[in-house]
């Protein structure tokens, strides 16, 4: 069973500056089939990447991906008010899916 | 567009089976992909439930597959989730979802979700 460990927990920065989040998972990673979701109050998760990389459609250019075997990074380059939210990285595939616990990014 | 939309009980009572219902449109989901159950307990993470193909494949978190039974009706164009032998850990927020195009991408549509409490 593949285990996805995020951190931080919880990320403080400030409107306009860069966020980096880290996604690590216990066994490497087939095809790097590795999804970033965000999610906000009340409302259902909003994929931003699948395959380690590509943005999901209407996903603006602040957000990308990176990463492969284990080791997987979500980075916003420059922070917008409505980007402030939880985040959570995803391995899928045809079997089997896991979620990450979750990064907070909060406004400092 | 791909619209999906949970129904079924909000209240369950604890050793009872709850059953949801995720109804599709925009899709024929005798089409193709593999159709996905998806839970969030108040104030916590995402945990995947488990899949099915539009072909009645199914596949289970391990750690819940012993009480779960996933299953796809393509008449009423629906997919639904039956969990087994419920307690108070079992309330959450219950998603359906879809990947976006396929194995290689993540979900990239959602239902709105449905709140299922336990609780005698």
């Amino acid at each position: 069973e593949i285990v996805l460990t995020q951190s931080p927990g919880t990320l403080s920065l400030s409107p306009g500056e860069r966020a980096t989040l880290s996604c690590r998972t216990s066994q490497s990673v087939t095809r790097n089939y590795i999804a970033w979701y965000q999610q906000k109050p009340g409302q259902a998760p909003r994929l931003l990447i699948d395959g380690a990389s590509t943005r999901a459609t209407g996903i603006p250019d602040r957000f990308s991906g990176s990463g492969s075997g284990t080791d997987f990074t979500l980075t916003i380059s420059r922070l917008e008010p409505e980007d402030f939210a939880v985040y959570y990285c995803q391995q899928y595939g045809v079997t089997l899916y896991a979620f990450g616990q979750g990064t907070k990014l909060e406004i400092k | 567009q791909v619209q999906l939309q949970e129904s079924g009980p909000g209240l369950v009572k604890p050793s009872e089976t709850l059953s949801l219902t995720c109804a599709v449109s925009g899709y024929s989901i005798s089409s193709n992909f593999f159709w996905g159950w998806i839970r969030q307990p108040p104030g916590k993470g995402l945990e995947w439930i488990g899949s099915i193909y539009h072909s009645g494949s199914t596949y289970y978190n391990l750690s819940l597959k012993s009480r779960v039974i996933i299953s796809v009706d393509t008449s009423k164009n629906q997919f639904s989730l039956r969990l087994s032998s419920v307690t108070a850990a079992d309330t959450a927020v219950y998603y359906c979802a879809r990947p976006t195009s396929g194995v290689g991408s993540g979900y990239g549509f959602w239902g709105r979700g449905s709140l299922v409490t336990v609780s005698s």
